[in-house]
Parts: C-alpha cells; sequence; structure tokens
C-alpha cells in the first residue's frame, strides 16, 4: 500500500529559531502535497501545499520544497512563534486510488 | 460559509449500542472522508466517499460503515462500538481527490466507548 513517513516525531526549538519537517513517500506518481496545521483541540487546516511541477513554494515564513527524485518533501518554518506550535501532517495522496493518507504527525513546540 | 459540519461533537456510549456521526458539508465537493485519530498513529482514514453511492475502505474500516446517500451527507455508522473505537474522529471533504485539493476538517468527534 500507499505509505507515507514523517520525521521527526517531535520538534522542539527556541522562538526565532527555524523548523525543518521532513516527509517522504512511496508512490512516484504522487503529484500533490499538502501540509496541514493542528492547533490543540481544533482541526487540521492546511497551510500550504506544492504540486509536482514546481521545487518550491513560500508563503512569508514557512516554504515546502520537493524532490521527486528522491520522493521527499519538507515543510520550513522561518523565525519561529510560540504561535507555530502545534502538530503538522503531510500528505502524498497516491496516484493509483482516491485514497487520502497522512504522516503520523509532528509536534513542533516553540520555546518563548 | 464554507464549512462541514459534524455532530455531536461529545459522545459517550456503551458497548454494543449503535451510533451514528453525521457528517455534512456545503462545498459541493465530491470526495468525503473519516478519520480516526490517536495518539502516536496520527489521522487514519475509515473509509472515503468518491462520489454519490461510491464508497471504499480506508486503512481502518474494520467496525465501521459509511453510506452517501446524498452528495452532502457522508454518516459514520458504528453498529456495534467497542472500547478499542474510543477516539478524536474526524470528517473531511475536498473538491477533488485525484486533482488533490485542499481537504477541508470537520470540528471533530470525540467518542468514548465504555
Amino acid at each position: 500500500g500507499e505509505n507515507v513517513e514523517q520525521h521527526p516525531s517531535t520538534l522542539s526549538v527556541q522562538e526565532g529559531d527555524s523548523a525543518v519537517i521532513k516527509c517522504t513517500y512511496s508512490d512516484s506518481a504522487s503529484n500533490y502535497f499538502p501540509w496541514y496545521k493542528q492547533e490543540l483541540g481544533k482541526r487540521p487546516q492546511l497551510i500550504i501545499d506544492i504540486r509536482s511541477n514546481v521545487g518550491e513554494k513560500k508563503d512569508q515564513r514557512i516554504a515546502v520544497t520537493l524532490n521527486k527524485t528522491a520522493k521527499h518533501f519538507s515543510l520550513h518554518i522561518t523565525e519561529t512563534q510560540p504561535e507555530d506550535s502545534a502538530v503538522y501532517f503531510c500528505a502524498a495522496p497516491p496516484a493509483r486510488n482516491y485514497k487520502l493518507t497522512f504522516g503520523k504527525g509532528t509536534l513542533l513546540t516553540v520555546n518563548p | 460559509e464554507a464549512q462541514v459540519t459534524q455532530n455531536p461533537r461529545y459522545l459517550i456510549t456503551v458497548t454494543g449500542k449503535k451510533l451514528t456521526v453525521t457528517c455534512s458539508q456545503n462545498m459541493n465537493h465530491e470526495y468525503m472522508s473519516w478519520y480516526r485519530q490517536d495518539p502516536g498513529l496520527g489521522l487514519r482514514q475509515i473509509y472515503y466517499s468518491m462520489n454519490v453511492e461510491v464508497t471504499d475502505k480506508g486503512d481502518v474500516p474494520e467496525g465501521y460503515k459509511v453510506s452517501r446517500k446524498e452528495k452532502r451527507n457522508f454518516p459514520l455508522i458504528l453498529e456495534s462500538p467497542s472500547p478499542n473505537q474510543t477516539s478524536l474522529y474526524f470528517c473531511a471533504s475536498s473538491l477533488d481527490r485525484l486533482r488533490g485539493t485542499e481537504a477541508f476538517f470537520g470540528q471533530g468527534t470525540r467518542l468514548t466507548v465504555v
């Protein structure tokens, strides 16, 4: 079956530092790679996504990079702030079926 | 307002008592799915639906049923709940899963089976 692996499972940084979360996927035909943020007690919400025809996408302090050859993509958060503390999930919907599988999540803690 | 609505938000039930968690979206989305979220296991897909009357199993379908009789509704049915189904459940919808579009999540249902 399709597999999405996400690392690390927990990440603690100091305010102002950068954070990087990485996901690897198995289906080389996957072409859409979203990242979701889930604050404590709330629902997951999309924060950024990238399609396979693009190598990098930025939105203010967050960016996503994609390496299709190596089948991995990463979320980069710069100048982290306490409100960035949350669980982050990646997904790599396989092209061969209709499943939507998420990584197991990364708990990011930004210490003031 | 575009949204996915789940009900109830919280539910405590006893083993074996059938229950239904409702999910409704007002965005005319084709794709809907159910997830359960457990500590350390992330979001695991239970069932999904590509359109009306078209459903399929996700990664953890055992003990659950779904139906999609209307485009906007996708209820999750637990015919005989067991304690290992105690979890936080999310419904999600997206315009088109195949082309890859944003998934909108409901507010979640916290289910406890005693």
